[in-house]
């Protein structure tokens, strides 16, 4: 099974700064079938980057992703008041299927 | 649009079954693969279990292997998780969500199962 952690656990930060989320995969993803979702309270999963760093449909370039093989990372280039949520990377490459822990990012 | 509303979340005793169900609009279910995902309380996302766009194929996760079986019935536009010797650790929300090959892509809203005597 490939282990995703993120790092920080908790971001906090202030609205109009950059956000920098770190996902770690126990071993390389195939095709960087990496994707990143964003969660706010009481709501689905929402997909924002899919592929490592192919922004989903509808989602603000703010948001870019990044990486290959073993460390991806999801940028927010300036966040704004409705970004503040929890996101999750996950490996869709091989199965199980897994998710990272999660970063929160909070309001400073 | 993607609309997917899951049914069937309820209370149950530990040991018990349920069957959780998805209705699917606004896409060609038959084209698609689906997902079950769940989320405990307070936790993390963990998937689930997969079934292909024509039911041939079915993939779980260690955590239910043995005991959740995904289906689906394409004339219904309806995908099943049938969930069996329940445990207190498979409380949770359970979402089913559409895919683009393995890509979880769109989410229902959920539906909560606890497990509890």
């Amino acid at each position: 099974e490939i282990v995703l952690t993120q790092s920080p656990g908790t971001l906090s930060l202030s609205p109009g700064e950059r956000a920098t989320l770190s996902c770690r995969a126990s071993q390389s993803i195939g095709n960087n079938y990496l994707a990143w979702y964003q969660q706010k309270p009481g709501q689905a999963p929402n997909l924002l980057i899919y592929g490592a760093s192919n922004r989903a449909t509808g989602i603000p370039d703010r948001f870019s992703g990044s990486g290959s093989g073993t460390d991806f990372t999801l940028t927010i280039s300036r966040l704004e008041p409705e970004d503040f949520a929890v996101f999750y990377c996950h490996q869709y490459g091989t199965s199980p299927l897994t998710f990272g822990g999660g970063t929160k990012v909070e309001i400073k | 649009q993607v609309q997917l509303v899951e049914s069937g979340g309820s209370v149950v005793q530990p040991g018990g079954s349920l069957r959780l169900s998805c209705a699917a609009s606004g896409f060609t279910f038959s084209n698609h693969g689906m997902h079950w995902v769940r989320q405990a309380p307070g936790k993390g996302l963990e998937w689930v279990a997969f079934i292909r766009d024509d039911g041939s194929n079915k993939l779980y996760a260690d955590s239910v292997k043995g005991r959740f079986t995904i289906s689906r019935d394409n004339s219904k536009n309806t995908l099943y998780l049938q969930l069996n010797s329940l445990r207190p650790e498979d409380t949770a929300v359970y979402y089913c969500a559409k895919a683009n090959g393995w890509l979880p892509v769109s989410w229902g809203q959920g539906a909560l199962l606890t497990v509890s005597s």
